[in-house]
């Protein structure tokens, strides 16, 4: 019963192709995130959402565009996809602004462009 | 101002040895510092977490020290083990900000 859960595990697609990522938390939190990480294991967020509104959208290219249908699932979609998209996407969920809080990540999805 | 330095960026420890990751930050309004543990094609999981208004905090064989003036934290993995590999991140956050800021990661190896 995973708390954070995204689809694919694995992306792999070529350059200029439109591509989703699914995320679902079933912790009844009412935050959700899409962090990037790098080739570098850099941890970098991208977007909160809390209560199904955007609070932070990190000087992320508007090619990204996340949707949050309900306060359990954000998903992720990308338009045009380029080579240096290449990484991995953790989304993750907590309950309120994180302080005090556990943050809980999903596995990842690793995107890869071709 | 928003960011945290770590270092090293990678340790290699003997089995019953000491681990410490250290991490820096600018920012005084941060008031939250967790510490996160990834293992590889894992997400990273919550380890232990501290507030400024202590020095320490310990849980088992880890322990966050906690040096205010200074504005630095550290991780110190106590009988180290090799279950213990993995790369670590710690973090920051205050009240309202609705993000983490990650320091760059340490990539830990006890051998047995």
């Amino acid at each position: 019963d995973t708390a954070v859960s995204q689809t694919p595990k694995y992306l792999v697609t070529q350059m200029g192709n439109d591509k989703s990522i699914k995320c679902e938390q079933n912790l009844g939190h009412d935050t959700m995130y899409w962090y990037k990480q790098d080739s570098k294991k850099f941890l970098k967020i991208m977007f909160s959402y809390n209560n199904k509104e955007l609070i932070i959208n990190e000087t992320v290219p508007n090619r990204f565009s996340p949707k949050s249908p309900d306060k359990a699932h954000l998903n992720l979609h990308i338009n045009s996809l380029e080579l240096g998209d290449s990484a991995v996407y953790f989304c993750a969920s907590s309950q309120g602004d994180g302080r005090d809080t556990e943050a809980f990540f999903g596995q990842g999805t690793r995107l890869t462009v071709v | 101002q928003q960011q945290v330095k770590q270092s090293p960026q990678s340790l290699i420890v003997q089995k019953g040895g000491i681990s410490i990751i250290n991490c820096a930050y600018e920012n005084t309004a941060f008031d939250y510092f967790p510490w996160y543990q990834q293992f590889p094609g894992k997400g990273p999981a919550l380890l232990i977490a501290i507030r400024p208004d202590v020095s320490e905090k310990k849980e088992g064989r880890f322990t966050i020290s906690f040096n205010k003036s200074a504005k630095q934290f550290s991780l110190h993995i106590m009988d180290s083990q090799p279950g213990d590999s993995a790369t670590y991140f710690c973090a920051a956050t205050y009240s309202g900000t609705y993000k983490y800021i990650f320091g760059t990661g340490t990539r830990l190896k006890v051998l047995a």
